[in-house]
Order: structure tokens, then sequence, then C-alpha cells
């Protein structure tokens, strides 16, 4: 039979450049947003999280902004390198639950050229 | 390296089989987390205990159970095993249960990769 597989958005950008790579989330009442990066083989990779009560977090070459007034959230990455090649996933947790289960986005794939 | 330990990392079996997939969170940490990643699902979660009792469930099938022991590692047991079971498993572990304002960050393990033949 016909396998269907994801169709996940890519972003193709030059080493060195800016990445920006964007996430919409579903549910206002989410207080904890957290982004991943999966390489080929291997489980997801914990970059950098935020909590509601926020709306910017800095780490090493990473930034995450997140816009809840449009339920928006983004992830910059600067001077890409291409071991920052990957599949990166955005998750919420739903702060009206009594559990840290993570909602995951399908995902975006990031190609760096060198 | 996460600190976060699955195995076995490759599970091939056939259909209407039983398996079973191990984890041991970070030192610690006292939730597990299950997830499954599919090719047509993405990561979709399945199943979290929390210090030895299940703290919340996801569209986990019937057919699918887990525990968490006294030492806090986990199972997850998957039986009657069909062909759309074939998938990655994933688990993650963090110190807090969860709930508002008390989620933190979750580290996963390397997966298991099941194949159901």
């Amino acid at each position: 039979g016909e396998s269907v597989g994801l169709h996940l958005p890519t972003l193709s950008v030059q080493e060195g450049d800016n990445s920006i790579i964007n996430c919409a989330y579903s549910n206002s009442a989410s207080d904890y947003f957290i982004w991943y990066k999966q390489e080929s083989g291997k489980g997801p990779q914990f970059i950098i999280d935020i909590r509601s009560n926020m709306d910017k977090r800095q780490g090493q070459r990473v930034t995450v902004l997140l816009n809840k007034t449009v339920k928006h959230l983004s992830l910059q990455i600067a001077a890409t390198q291409p071991g920052d090649s990957a599949v990166y996933f955005c998750a919420e947790a739903h702060g009206s639950s009594n559990t840290g289960k993570l909602i995951f986005g399908q995902g975006t794939t990031l190609q760096v050229k060198p | 390296d996460s600190g976060v330990t699955q195995t076995p990392k490759h599970l091939i079996t056939a259909t209407g089989q039983r398996v079973t997939l191990r984890c041991s969170p970070r030192s610690g940490d006292l939730s597990v987390y299950w997830y499954q990643q599919s090719l047509d699902q993405g990561l979709q979660f399945l199943i979290q205990y929390y210090n030895g009792e299940e703290r919340a469930k996801g569209n986990i099938l019937e057919r699918f159970s887990a525990q968490q022991f006294p030492d806090l590692h986990s199972e997850l047991n998957l039986s009657s095993l069909e062909l759309g079971d074939s998938a990655l498993y994933f688990c993650a572990s963090s110190v807090a249960a969860g709930g508002p304002g008390n989620t933190d960050t979750q580290y996963f393990g390397p997966g298991t990769r099941l194949t159901v033949l």
C-alpha cells in the first residue's frame, strides 16, 4: 500500500546566516514551551524552554520568542552551522492539566548549506 | 547524552506478538513519559508516571500498558502487535510531575525502533 508521511516544512539557509523557525501553538492555557532538535536516528535533544510569563529567553546562539497574543513561538539560531541541520520541534504543556505531558508540533527541517 | 537510557535499541517482531520496552530515567527524575513517533503521526504522548503512579494518559491503545517500578525505571508493554505499531518509541524523564507552574524540562532517551513484520 501507499505510505503517507508527514510533509514537514523545510528551511534552507546558508552557513553563517541566522535561522528563524516558527511554530503556532494551539492552547491559550499552555504555560510552558520547549524546543527540541532531532537528528536522524536519535532522540529529541533539548534546546531551550520558556514559560508563559516571559516573552524572550536567550541561550547559547539560540533565542526563543513567545507571542501569547497570536499564540506564536519562534526559535532563532545565530550563525547557523552545518551541525545545526536537523528537524526542530516545538512543544507545549497545558497549564490547566495536572501533567507535564507535551503536545508536539509537526516539526521543521533545517538544512544548512555550506 | 541526556542521561535517559532505553533498551533495546532495535526490536523486530511479528504481528500478534508481545514486546517490552525498558527505560531508565535520569538520576533524580521522578517522572517518566512515553511517546510514540510514527511517520504519519509525529510525536504523540502515550502515558506518564510520577513516582510509581500513573499521572496521565494520552491516546494509548488498550493493547499497550506501562508501569514504573520502585527504582523508577519504567517498562512499556505492547501486545497483540499490528503492522501499524511499527514506530519509534521514546521515553523522557523530568523531575517534576507537571501541572500549573510545575512543568520542567523533559529529557529524551535514544528511543527503541520497533518493526512489526
